[in-house]
């Protein structure tokens, strides 16, 4: 069964860099038919896609966020990971990470399924 | 703010049914995959229809998933306490080249 948990720290400072990890377990990340996203939730608020990373290290970034976003992979170690420069209060969140479909004829992404746990990152001094 | 309309709530009896509706645009639900999810109050969303209507394996049919033209509708028959949750739509916009979340629709059971 695939499972996936995110991990990081809790508090960042503004102006600093977030930086969490997703580790992939029960499956490979290295599977063809699928990438890997990041989404976030502000407390009491909806869903915000953050952005996804084919295993080949091919990267699609919300425009809202692409400025200050940086997602990699590490197959070695079935991970991947997120950075986010330059945070406000405005990226407290919380962080999940999950598996994502693609429709390879529109190139458009689907589906996310499943989800990690999430984490949440505060950002204050 | 979200490409995607939910209502804000909807809520009904134990037993009796609801549906959820979703607009966009052609550059999202009109022409790509929706997806819709269910969150559990401190929990992680979970899929609950992917491809427009397909369920995944665990999901019962008492979930249901439909589009037509730029707008997608989730049905929830058979209505449990455990259904009230926070309930998001998700598809692709091809011309944001981004992957957009509904606003989200609180259900609760009466």
């Amino acid at each position: 069964q695939l499972q996936l948990q995110e991990s990081g720290p809790g508090l960042v400072k503004p102006s600093e860099t977030l930086s969490l990890t997703c580790t992939v377990s029960g499956g490979s990340i290295s599977s063809s038919s699928y990438y890997w996203g990041w989404i976030r939730q502000p407390p009491g608020k909806g869903l915000e896609w953050i952005g996804s990373i084919y295993y080949s290290g091919s990267t699609y970034y919300n425009p809202s966020l692409k400025s200050r976003v940086t997602i990699s992979v590490d197959t070695s170690k079935n991970q991947f990971s997120l950075k986010l420069s330059s945070v406000t209060a405005a990226d407290t969140a919380v962080y999940y990470c999950a598996r994502q479909g693609k429709n390879w004829e529109t190139r458009g992404l689907t589906w996310f399924d499943p989800w990690g746990q999430g984490t949440l990152v505060t950002v204050s001094s | 703010q979200s490409v995607l309309t939910q209502p804000p709530s909807v809520s009904a009896a134990p037993g009796q049914k609801v549906t959820i509706s979703c607009s966009g645009s052609s550059s999202n639900i009109g022409n790509n995959y929706v997806s819709w999810y269910q969150q559990l109050p401190g929990t992680a969303p979970k899929l609950l229809i992917y491809d427009n209507n397909k369920r995944p394996s665990g999901i019962p049919d008492r979930f249901s998933g439909s589009k037509s033209g730029t707008s997608a509708t989730l049905g929830i028959t058979g209505l449990q306490t455990g259904d009230e949750a926070d309930y998001y739509c998700g598809t692709w916009d091809s011309s944001l080249s981004a992957l957009v979340f509904g606003t989200g629709t609180k259900v609760t059971v009466l």
